[in-house]
């Protein structure tokens, strides 16, 4: 049981680049999510969605785009890198939120932009 | 404007110790508190959660401690161990309005020394 996976685990840009960052769960949540995790700053939610075909911007969008086209999939693109958005990125699942079910994280995807 | 702050940002506690975290809170519809637990090289995981009709939740060695009327909880660790070497972060959110809205601290990176 793989869980939340995502690729690549590590990945250097130029400024001006673009690139999408894969996430994949196995366990059939409806929610997922797109955090980035820098130092001192905690966990920022990026963009999340509440089930296929759905999107919703989060506490940091700026920068990034979604899509949900598959229940498991939840990619996350950057359409011109800046090296502001060099950080690691976790994409996590949960079920319905009905009864505060946690977040399932993967172990992340370590971007540098240069 | 921070809803949950989140204190120390670092702790060093010698093994056998108790390390102590604190978390602060503003908005009073918070009704949820986990915590989550990330090792290095690692997405965070839930570790323990409280909801605010009791004061104490105790799992193991991991006991949170929650204060409503000063809206501050703290995660105790009895016994700390270097396996317990990690980054803890408290959250908070109000139950059904969504795991997209869960609030992050910053986080305190703990160092258990032998």
């Amino acid at each position: 049981n793989a869980g939340v996976t995502q690729t690549p685990k590590f990945r250097v840009l130029k400024t001006g680049q673009s690139m999408t960052l894969l996430c994949a769960q196995d366990m059939n949540h409806e929610y997922m999510y797109w955090y980035r995790q820098d130092p001192g700053m905690g966990l920022r939610l990026i963009h999340y969605s509440v089930g296929e075909g759905t999107t919703a911007k989060g506490e940091v969008p700026d920068g990034y785009n979604v899509s949900r086209l598959k229940k498991q999939n939840f990619l996350l693109g950057l359409e011109s890198a800046a090296p502001s958005q060099t950080s690691v990125y976790f994409c996590a699942s949960s079920r319905e939120d009905r009864d505060n079910s946690p977040l399932h994280f993967g172990n992340g995807t370590r971007l540098t932009v240069t | 404007q921070q809803q949950v702050k989140q204190s120390p940002q670092s702790l060093i506690v010698q093994k056998g110790g108790i390390s102590i975290i604190n978390c602060a809170y503003e908005n009073t519809a918070f009704d949820y508190f986990p915590w989550y637990q990330q090792f290095p090289g690692k997405g965070p995981a839930l570790l323990i959660a409280i909801r605010p009709d009791v004061s104490e939740k105790k799992e193991g060695r991991f006991t949170i401690s929650f204060n409503k009327s000063a809206k501050q909880f703290s995660l105790h660790i009895m016994d700390s161990q270097p396996g317990d070497s990690a980054t803890y972060f408290c959250a908070a959110s109000i139950s059904g309005a969504g795991s997209y809205q869960l609030t992050f601290g910053k986080g305190t990176k703990l160092s258990v020394i032998p």
